[in-house]
């Protein structure tokens, strides 16, 4: 069975601070892919970023960066600078070989307070 | 590009009626579309995987004779509460994905149904 565990219900920080989203998966697959979304309160789910288990480069992407380890089954976000706007809920997902359906974790609320 | 809709984006209706929610690729073909469901301050959980021109595929827990759902085009697809009570209520969202091998899906805006 996957599963995925977001163990961060709701983080608030101030803005400008540099936040951490922690991600845990399992999955018996050898191949799989690993999402991560932001749901803003309109609800609209915002593709974020998409890895594959073949490939563990950490990526940037401005103020986003991932550190995908699969030593510990981890696929973490950190929002550098933080923002107002980066208020979210925030979703980790698992998709396994050969099935397209996504496993999502519990989500984390983030709060950036001014 | 690959842009899905879903029609309404709200809808109140009384309990015990029926309510068709509408989910559309609006610039590719949807050979795959996928309902969630999610509750307020929870997750999504998947309902129905649905192939066009197939029954969907139904997750466990989740009544097929409740949930009806129809993929009758490669850019429409339709889920209808039937009978629905109270705790129906809730944030159903569609995603739709071109091929029966691709891992990208993509998330309609989502429609908040509440039942009175």
């Amino acid at each position: 069975a996957q599963k995925v565990t977001q163990a961060q219900t709701e983080i608030s920080v101030v803005e400008k601070e540099d936040v951490t989203l922690d991600c845990v998966y399992e999955t018996r697959d050898t191949t799989y892919y690993l999402f991560w979304y932001k749901q803003p309160p309109s609800g609209e789910l915002v593709f974020l970023i998409r890895r594959n288990s073949f490939d563990e480069q950490n990526e940037i992407s401005g103020r986003y960066s991932w550190n995908f380890q699969k030593s510990t089954s981890s696929f973490n976000f950190t929002i550098t600078a933080s923002q107002v706007v980066d208020s979210a809920v925030y979703f980790c997902a698992l998709s396994g070989q050969g099935a397209q359906k996504l496993v999502f974790g519990q989500g984390t609320r983030l709060t950036i307070n001014p | 590009g690959a842009v899905v809709s879903q029609h309404p984006s709200w809808v109140i209706c009384k309990s015990g009626t029926s309510v068709k929610i509408e989910c559309r690729s609006l610039d590719f073909q949807a050979t795959t579309m996928f309902w969630y469901r999610q509750f307020p301050k929870q997750s999504l959980m998947l309902m129905a995987t649905s192939n066009e021109g197939s029954k969907a595929t139904y997750e466990q827990g989740v009544e097929k004779d409740k949930f009806l759902i129809n993929h009758a085009s490669l850019t429409l697809s339709t889920l209808t509460v039937t009978s629905a009570h109270p705790e129906d209520s809730s944030f159903y969202i569609c995603s739709a994905s071109w091929t029966a091998s691709s891992y990208e899906q993509y998330f309609g805006p989502g429609t908040r149904l509440t039942v009175t």
